[in-house]
């Protein structure tokens, strides 16, 4: 069964290094979003993508965050300088258009910032 | 706003009973649907069901079905012949307005469900 992919598993960073998270969503998808869980706490969206373009942002999606699409399989979002509060569980997700365009979520990433 | 209200604190139940995790939801819009997702320990976030606001049947995945009730603004999962693989973190999550390229979800706080063997 398809399945959406992330790597890695677990980032540690220093405060102010950038990092970026890869997601390979389901291949015939074509909506994409990221999302992240601070430790204990609800699943927040923070964008969603669609034809190589934002669809919509979070205001917890500032400009030290961005998104690409570089090729046709991988989907990135990319961290220019980390804060502590960066520390999170961020998921990729991605759905195709149908009448419930349900949205498959990765396993997660966990990105430690100290 | 709160979207989406799960007020539960942690659910128990005994293995292979039914149980009901509360979910209520606040939107104005008549378009819109509704998620429950299962995160255990692990992590990750698992697609259970999901539930329309046009659909006038209440939505069912195997051991899954949803009991919604539109003018009460819930939708419940309930979960029946529970077993001890159910133990995780369940979250409801609503998409305001029709599906299309806007579709983000708004999650609730989540409730946790342990099953006693």
């Amino acid at each position: 069964e398809p399945e959406v992919t992330q790597t890695p598993s677990h980032q540690v960073t220093q405060m102010g290094q950038e990092v970026i998270l890869r997601c390979v969503p389901i291949s015939n998808h074509l909506y994409f979003y990221w999302y992240r869980q601070i430790l204990g706490q609800k699943v927040e969206f923070l964008v969603s993508f669609y034809n190589n373009e934002i669809s919509e942002k979070s205001e917890i999606f500032d400009d030290q965050f961005s998104v690409e699409r570089p090729d046709g399989s991988n989907f990135t979002l990319k961290i220019r300088s980390t804060k502590l509060e960066d520390s999170a569980m961020y998921f990729c997700a991605s759905s195709y258009h149908r009448s419930t365009d349900t949205q498959y979520f990765g396993p997660g990433t966990r990105l430690t910032v100290l | 706003a709160q979207k989406i209200t799960q007020t539960q604190p942690g659910m128990f139940v005994q293995e292979k009973e039914a149980v009901t995790l509360d979910c209520t939801y606040d939107t104005s819009d008549q378009s819109y649907g509704l998620f429950w997702y299962k995160q255990p320990s692990s992590g990750e976030m698992i697609f259970l069901i999901y539930q329309g606001s046009y659909d006038e049947q209440n939505a069912t995945e195997g051991r899954y079905s949803l009991n919604f009730q539109k003018a009460r603004k819930s939708a419940n999962l309930v979960i029946s012949a529970s077993q001890l693989g159910d133990s995780a973190m369940y979250f409801c999550a609503i998409r305001i307005g029709p599906a299309g390229a806007n579709s983000k979800l708004t999650f609730g706080k989540g409730i946790t469900l342990s099953v006693r063997p």
